[in-house]
């Protein structure tokens, strides 16, 4: 069964360090998305993806944040300079986009640390 | 008033019991509804997708109400396997799922 895959699991960072976050999403899905969820709070939407450019962004994502697809398979988040806030779960999901949104798919999320 | 709002629980029921819940949203626009499941500390998984007319899955029937916005979840013949937290998702517009704070269900032998 096809999955969202997110790499690494676990990831944890000096403040104001960058890290890359990776997904590689489900290989026929069109749209992709970042979503985070902070220790016991709710899944928040970072940013959608289409045709290689940002359909919406939250106002979480900030200047800090960017994302790529930097070839045909892969999916990335960037934070430039970390905080501690940033410390969460990070999901990525891929839906279909069949004229409406359709089911979204998540990955087993990358747990950011930030110290 | 926040785009979707659940019921935070926890239920706590029996096994073999019925518990349904309901989540409600603010945008009278939106055009999708979902139910996913949350185990702890791991990832959304999409049990189902709300259609305008009612579904049902196994034990599982989900429900649309547009015109009080708000859509429900109810689980039959509850399992041990069905503790979870319970999200409700919508689509206030065409390219994000936003989602509720979760419904915590707990299912005891």
């Amino acid at each position: 069964e096809p999955e969202v895959t997110q790499t690494p699991s676990h990831q944890v960072t000096q403040m104001g360090q960058e890290v890359i976050l990776r997904c590689v999403p489900i290989s026929n899905h069109l749209y992709f998305y970042w979503y985070r969820q902070i220790l016991g709070q709710k899944v928040e939407f970072l940013v959608s993806f289409y045709n290689n450019e940002i359909s919406e962004k939250s106002e979480i994502f900030d200047d800090q944040f960017s994302v790529e697809r930097p070839d045909g398979s892969n999916f990335t988040l960037k934070i430039r300079s970390t905080k501690l806030e940033d410390s969460a779960m990070y999901f990525c999901a891929s839906s279909e986009y069949q004229g409406s949104f359709t089911e979204a798919f998540f990955g087993q999320g990358t747990r950011l640390t930030v110290v | 008033r926040k785009e979707v709002e659940q019921d935070p629980g926890p239920f706590n029921v029996p096994e073999g019991a019925t518990v349904a819940f309901n989540c409600t949203y603010s945008n009278s626009a939106s055009q999708s509804f979902f139910w996913y499941r949350q185990d702890c500390r791991k990832e959304p998984k999409l049990l189902m997708s709300v259609y305008s007319s009612g579904n049902e899955d196994g034990r599982f029937t989900a429900q649309l109400n547009r015109a009080s916005q708000y859509i429900s979840l109810l689980i039959r013949d509850s399992k041990l396997s069905d503790s979870a937290t319970y999200l409700c998702a919508v689509t206030p517009g065409d390219y994000k799922l936003s989602f509720g704070a979760g419904t915590t269900v707990t299912v005891r032998a």
